[in-house]
């Protein structure tokens, strides 16, 4: 069975600064789809970044950017340049035929 | 707003109530899920329905009833709740699949006394 897991329950970073949200998933499969979805205070996800697996280059969203490792099944989200409004829940989440599959989510606090 | 549309924002029901929730998109999408979502544990998908056919069911208990009367809405029938099905339930839709993007609604905060 495929599997999201986020083991930084929590993150902080201080405006301007760079920070990286983990994410490792589990899967037999090849060709697939991964995504970063934001969930601010008003409960509605948002999509924030989206990479296909056949595709080695990393995708990159302005100031949103991934680091996908597929051998290690690793994709992890930087946020550059972080800004007060980044603050929100952060959930990777793995695609495949008609299963999105979300992980526990990371809490990222954005301090002034 | 994303165009997926969810009421009621909040329900509190006793757990002998009957209740339904209710999702609404008008994005032209064939693909629509409901997930339930706790505290600290990962989005759960319930169900699928792609083209008005429900094409996935998670192991979701009965007291949880699916209907999808066409492509635009989707609802969530609840009947005999336990208090631990309190959670926000979130529903979403995609143009087909969501290999491009699923857009999700606010989501109904459900509290089961």
């Amino acid at each position: 069975a495929q599997t999201v897991t986020q083991s930084q329950p929590e993150m902080s970073v201080q405006e301007a600064e760079t920070v990286t949200l983990s994410c490792t998933y589990d899967t037999s499969e090849s060709d697939y789809y991964l995504f970063w979805y934001k969930q601010p205070p008003s409960r509605q996800m948002i999509l924030v970044i989206r990479q296909e697996a056949y595709k080695q280059q990393n995708a990159t969203e302005n100031r949103f950017s991934v680091n996908f490792q597929k051998a290690a099944k690793s994709f992890s989200l930087k946020i550059s340049d972080s800004q007060l409004g980044d603050a929100a829940m952060y959930f990777c989440a793995y695609y495949y035929t008609d299963k999105l599959i979300f992980g526990t989510g990371t809490r990222l606090q954005v301090f002034p | 707003e994303t165009g997926v549309t969810q009421t009621p924002r909040h329900l509190v029901m006793g757990m002998t109530n009957k209740k339904s929730l209710k999702c609404e998109q008008h994005l032209g999408h064939n693909a629509m899920y409901w997930y339930k979502q706790s505290a600290k544990k990962p989005l759960e998908l319930m169900f699928v329905y792609n083209f008005k056919e429900q094409t996935e069911n998670n192991s979701v208990p009965s007291r949880f009833s699916p209907e999808c009367p066409n492509s635009s809405h989707l609802f969530l029938h609840l009947h005999t709740l336990q208090p631990e099905d309190s959670a926000l339930y979130l529903c979403a839709s995609s143009p087909q699949t969501a290999s491009t993007e699923a857009f999700f609604g606010q989501g109904t905060r459900l509290t089961v006394v």
